[in-house]
Formats: C-alpha cells, structure tokens, sequence
C-alpha cells in the first residue's frame, strides 16, 4: 500500500462548489504539506502543518483553506471553487527531526473546475 | 528567499545518448538541493539531495548531480538514458537552516527519451 495516498484522484466540480481534497499517511510523519501544480509553473504550496495544531499558510493560500484532523489526515478545502484553481494537487509529508526533512509525494488530485 | 531556474523547459533526446539538465539557484543562505522526478500520472518521487560534503551526489537510476557553489548550479546529468527515464525533472532549493522544510521548486523540463 502506498505511504500517502490522496482522494478522490480525479475530480470535476462547477463553479461556486464547495469540494474537499483528502490526504492520508502511514509514514507516522509530523509534517504534511499541500502544494499545486500547473503546467509551465511547476509546485507552490498552498499550505502546511507540523502537527494537527499547527497549520500555516503557504505562497498561495487564497480561496484554500485546510484541516488537519489527526497526525495521519489532511485535506484541503475550496469553500467556493472557480475555474483557475483547475490544477493538479499534491500532499506531501516529511519527518520532523530528520537530518534534513526529505519530502515524500502522494500520487496527485487532478481537479477541473468548470 | 530562494529561487529555481531551469534553463531548458524540454530535452528531446535519443535513447543510449548522455543528457544534462540544468538548474541554477539563487539565495542567500546555504541550501539543501534536490532532484524530484514526476513520471506521467504519477506524484514526485526524490532522485538525490545535496546536504553537505561531496559535490557529487549519486541518486537512484544512474543519475547523479553536482553541486557547484560558485556557478550556484546543481545539473542533473546520466550518462546513457532509456525510454523508461521520459518524465518530468524538478529542482528544488531549502535553506539548510530553521526553514529547511520550505522547498522552492524549478518550472520542470520534460525529459523525452526517443528510441
């Protein structure tokens, strides 16, 4: 089984639609991020948390809000979508502690917003 | 603030031939570097990361990086490629300080390996 794994991993919604994007880790790290992805961009985080009382906004936090509800869920939320949050999303966790925290990727939400 | 250029956004090349892909970096505090590779449909998987010591570092899949400190450059380079290595390449920068979890990553370059 994957390590982080992220659902749904394809979604279309409409504009002005609430959608929540969800993040699970079996890894037990205490770092979990989310970042988008678009073509020609590459990633910018949206928002992380160290641990579930700890969230802080990323580069690009506008219209995106975020919960983390135990060490191991974090899900990102458009409270009301539009068209240019169409992109693909990323979670990602690392190891507070570490040497030097090494980021490990789930395999992405492609999300379309019409 | 770091930030990430990768001078080519696509590298066509034919299988068995040696590539280098470039990226250079900008800070002012020392940095932590990486290579992620994206294959298609797939999150980003980490290829190799320079933290300190040699300025060669190895990764997975016969790739290795070079860390160039007055350049500010950390190419990715594999001598023979396969089909198996077309994806998309990512260069990332950390400060190797308190903010090392913050990555600031490239724009990618595609890597298309031709047969």
């Amino acid at each position: 089984d994957a390590d982080v794994t992220q659902t749904p991993r394809n979604r279309i919604t409409k504009t002005g639609k609430r959608i929540m994007l969800e993040c699970s880790q079996t890894k037990g790290h205490d770092r979990m991020y989310w970042y988008r992805q678009d073509p020609g961009l590459g990633l910018r985080l949206i928002y992380y948390s160290f641990d579930v009382k700890d969230i802080n906004k990323g580069e690009i936090s506008d219209g995106y809000s975020v919960s983390r509800q135990a060490q191991a869920k974090f899900s990102l939320s458009l409270e009301s979508a539009i068209p240019n949050q169409t992109a693909l999303y990323f979670c990602a966790t690392s190891d507070f502690g570490s040497a030097q925290e090494t980021q490990y990727f789930g395999p992405g939400t492609r999300l379309l917003v019409l | 603030a770091q930030s990430v250029t990768q001078l080519d956004s696509q590298v066509p090349v034919f299988e068995e031939a040696p590539v280098e892909l470039r990226c250079n970096y900008s800070s002012s505090v020392s940095v932590y570097l990486f290579w992620y590779v994206q294959y298609p449909n797939q999150g980003l998987q980490l290829l190799l990361k320079y933290l300190s010591g040699s300025t060669l570092v190895k990764g997975i899949n016969g790739f290795e990086a070079e860390f160039n400190k007055s350049q500010t450059s950390f190419h990715l380079r594999k001598p023979s490629v396969h089909i198996s290595d077309t994806a998309e390449y990512f260069c990332a920068v950390s400060d190797s300080g308190g903010s090392n979890y913050k990555l600031t990553f490239g724009k990618g370059t595609l890597l298309t390996v031709n047969p």
